[in-house]
This record gives C-alpha cells, structure tokens and sequence, in this order.
C-alpha cells in the first residue's frame, strides 16, 4: 500500500544501546511528525520536519533523543544510551503540508522495550 | 494549565445505541479539532475534522459538534456495531500552527 511505514514494528534492547528507528513517509508528503505513546496515554509529540525548513524539536524529551529526515523522504529518529523510561511506542505520521486542516497519516509504529 | 480530558474509563454500550464520547479542553483556543480512532497495536487513522466556526458535522453514522463556549466536542456514532470497539481520540490544533496537541482517548466497547 501507499500508507505510512515503520521499521522494526517491534524493538527489544538492552538498558544503555542505541537503537535507530524508520518512517517512510507518504510519497510526496512535506511534513513529518513523531509521537511517542506509553502505555494508556495519548500521542506526546517530539519532533517535526517540513520541507526544507529547520525541524521543530522542542518535543524531545532529552539530547539523548535526536532525529534526521534526508532527501525530504525518509527519516530515523535515534535513541542514545535508551534507559527503560524510554519504552513506548513511537509513532510516525505524515501530511501533504504544514496547513491546519490537513489531517495526519499514521503509521503502525515501533514498539520499543528497554529490559 | 492547558489540558485536554478525556474520559478515561471505557464507555459500554449496546449494539444499535448511539455511542457519546467527550472531549474538553481548557486554556486551548482551537482553530480545528480533530478524531481520530485507534485499534490496538495500530496508529491512529483520521476520522473527522471540525473548525471553530462550525457547530457540527457528520460522515455517514458519525457526528461531531464542537462548542467553543463550553470548550468541548462530542463524538457520537449512531447504530453502533461491535466493529466501532476502539479506542477514540480527539486532538486540537491552534490556528497556523502545525502541532496536533492529542487527548489520551476513550475506549469504546460495543456489545453484540
């Protein structure tokens, strides 16, 4: 299909590794959002991309947090040193732009457990 | 503070009745809200999308009015079926911005 994609769909990791996750967004899709989703709580956003601009990364929740988005395409958001607060699923979702009334695409996400 | 609040417990209703699910928010002025419905072990997909101008609107057997008075959405569902069970979330979205700011959902269970 031609919907948002994630990769790993599942990640199990040790307290202190790095893990790297992937969004294929919707082909022709400026804008790029992740979310992070514990356990019965909702979508807690962590970093935007649009177009060519600067990204929006005020949601991280620590430099241990940091995400790239190369060629306006495909981005990875990256983990360093994952501590077990870390776990939740991290959703990717895309829109056609940044405009306010454009509803967002979401992929199935990664479900990531730190032992 | 600035919250959205939705209600936590699961909503239980009989296949056929019209579901309800809430959603207030304060220290929000949204320019447009949206609902979005989420299936356990998938990302949410879009349902419905209003602005602060419009009192209500509806897609086939669902409905969503927003009072930007009393800083709330209703989300209803007419003639429920047992594959509406899911988790409901609304989402606010200020004017020009980017940023869809999520309530934690409502899980709906519709009893055959």
């Amino acid at each position: 299909g031609a919907g948002v994609s994630q990769s790993p769909s599942n990640k199990v990791t040790e307290k202190g590794k790095d893990v790297e996750l992937r969004c294929d967004p919707i082909s022709g899709h400026t804008a790029l959002y992740w979310y992070r989703q514990s356990l019965g709580q909702g979508l807690e956003f962590l970093i935007y991309f649009q177009g060519n601009s600067a990204p929006d990364k005020s949601g991280l929740p620590s430099d241990r947090f940091s995400a790239e988005r190369t060629g306006g395409s495909v981005s990875t958001l990256t983990i360093q040193r994952t501590q077990q607060e870390d776990s939740a699923v991290y959703l990717c979702a895309s829109s056609p732009g940044a405009y306010s009334n454009q509803p967002q695409h979401f992929g199935d996400g990664t479900r990531l457990s730190i032992l | 503070s600035q919250k959205i609040e939705q209600n936590s417990e699961a909503l239980n209703i009989q296949e056929g009745k019209t579901a309800t699910l809430t959603c207030n928010y304060t220290n929000y002025s949204p320019a447009y809200l949206q609902w979005y419905r989420q299936d356990p072990g998938r990302g949410p997909v879009f349902l419905l999308l209003i602005r602060e101008n419009e009192k209500e609107k509806r897609k086939e057997r669902l409905k969503v009015t927003f009072d930007t008075t009393l800083k709330q959405s209703l989300f209803h569902i007419t003639a429920s079926q047992p594959a509406d069970s899911a988790t409901y979330l609304c989402a606010l979205r200020m004017d020009s911005s980017y940023k869809l700011i999520f309530g934690s959902g409502t899980r709906l269970l519709v009893r055959p």
